[in-house]
């Protein structure tokens, strides 16, 4: 079964500033999805990026991108120019490609990350 | 904005006492979530369904656990009966089944078993 590891249970980061979370999972599969989810307060789960394993190119959506090292099993978040808004708990997870035998997604414990004035 | 909708918000319960929580997907997504997500355990899958059958609940402890998808619009987890350790919050998440864009969450239902 697929595990999916975050390392770090809380970081911090100054407003303005550069932070990366990390996460690493283990897979004997070649296709896969990974994702980062965004959990507020409000404990809503947001997607926030989404990588596929077969796209060498690191993902990127405006101020979040990815640092995807498939040999390592590596998919770190990077958060530039970090807001307050940022504050959140940020999970990792892991999915099966639509031929693998399960699509149920698999979540790591998460960090939380405080966002510092 | 479509978004999935999970009531109740919260839900405070005596011991012993039957618990349903509801779902509904965003209309057109065929695969269904139940998630647990605890201090201890973090997210945890319980159950979900392809196209209203149900693919795997193999999280789900079976003897007071059940989910069902009565139709497409509804997705229903009871608990019967409660225990204080099933308190926890509950997501519902629903995607297309192939799609490469991850799942989308409801807002959780937080049950307390008292």
């Amino acid at each position: 079964a697929q595990t999916v590891t975050q390392s770090q249970p809380e970081m911090s980061v100054q407003e303005a500033e550069t932070v990366t979370l990390s996460c690493t999972y283990d897979t004997s599969e070649s296709d896969y999805y990974l994702f980062w989810y965004k959990q507020p307060p409000s404990r809503q789960m947001i997607l926030v990026i989404r990588q596929e394993a077969y796209k060498q190119q690191n993902a990127t959506e405006n101020r979040f991108s990815v640092n995807f090292q498939k040999a390592a099993k590596s998919f770190s978040l990077k958060i530039s120019d970090s807001q307050l808004g940022d504050a959140a708990m940020y999970f990792c997870a892991y999915r099966s490609a639509p031929e693998g035998n399960n699509n149920d997604m698999r979540f790591g414990a998460g960090t939380r990350l405080t966002v510092k004035p | 904005d479509a978004r999935v909708t999970q009531t109740p918000r919260h839900k405070v319960t005596e011991m012993g006492q039957e618990v349903t929580m509801r779902c509904q997907p965003i209309l057109g997504h065929n695969t269904v979530f139940w998630y647990r997500q605890t201090m201890m355990q973090g997210l945890e899958l319980l159950a979900y369904f392809r196209n209203r059958a149900p693919l795997d609940d193999s999280g789900m402890p079976k003897d007071r656990f059940s989910a069902e998808m009565p139709d497409a619009t509804l997705a229903t987890l009871k608990i019967q009966p409660s225990e204080p350790r099933d308190s926890a919050v509950y997501f519902c998440a629903s995607g297309l089944g192939l799609s490469i864009y991850g799942y989308t969450f409801g807002s959780g239902t937080r049950l307390t078993v008292v």
